[in-house]
């Protein structure tokens, strides 16, 4: 089992619709989980991070956590055809210094 | 504010041969990393640096891999010599510290061909 699990996709939306990313990861003591965004060929970079239960919101995109079930998501409201990316979700263990362990990433498709 | 800078942005290279990878991070930033990028998955970490330590080198092939990082700042990590499942894409990251919500910050990565 991957330490951290993500459908590789890809996800098909139409413009304007919520696209639903989802991540499920091992170990129990992870404390803090980030989301990425990757356009092809480029470099990762950091859209959402959450470490409490519950939901988290930062304009268009909402970040849910449950670690009971082990279980992070990633919402994106109005979705655009910019939003077309490589969604990688990471964890880190925090008890191990700044360490992420990263998913394979889902790749998302948002139809004009 | 300058981003985590890499260079070479593209290698190509004949197996056996030695290659090198440069990284200058973020001013500022104590934490530097290294990771690895194949196709169509994650980033996996080869190794973390607080200032001038190693401090997670646990996923480094050492047999062929090498880094270091002189005086805190810049890295270099190597590689020799080169084999043909070495091909991927290198990533540097940097952070401000350690703690466990300090966000690492990608730079643009190497993208290594070996022939």
């Amino acid at each position: 089992q991957k330490e951290v699990e993500q459908n590789s996709g890809p996800l098909s939306v139409p413009e304007g619709a919520i696209a639903s990313l989802n991540c499920t990861y091992s170990d129990r003591v992870s404390q803090s989980f980030f989301w990425y965004r990757q356009y092809s060929g480029k470099s990762p970079e950091l859209i959402m991070s959450i470490y409490s239960n519950g939901d988290k919101e930062d304009g268009r995109f909402t970040a849910q956590l449950n670690k009971a079930s082990q279980y992070v998501s990633l919402l994106i409201r109005d979705s655009q055809p910019s939003d077309s990316a490589t969604y990688l979700c990471a964890v880190n263990k925090n008890n191990a210094g700044n360490m992420l362990t990263f998913g394979g990433g889902t790749r998302l498709m948002v139809k004009p | 504010e300058a981003g985590v800078v890499q260079s070479p942005r593209y290698k190509i290279i004949e197996k056996k041969q030695p290659v090198a990878f440069w990284c200058n991070p973020i001013s500022g930033h104590n934490t530097l990393y290294w990771y690895l990028q194949n196709l169509g998955q994650g980033p996996e970490l080869l190794i973390r640096y607080e200032n001038e330590e190693a401090v997670d080198d646990s996923q480094l092939p050492k047999d062929r891999f090498s880094a270091e990082r002189l005086k805190g700042v810049d890295s270099t990590l190597k590689i020799q010599p080169a084999e043909l499942g070495d091909s991927a894409v290198y990533l540097c990251a940097s952070s401000f510290g350690t703690g466990g919500t300090d966000t690492q910050y990608f730079g643009p990565g190497t993208r290594l061909t070996v022939l």
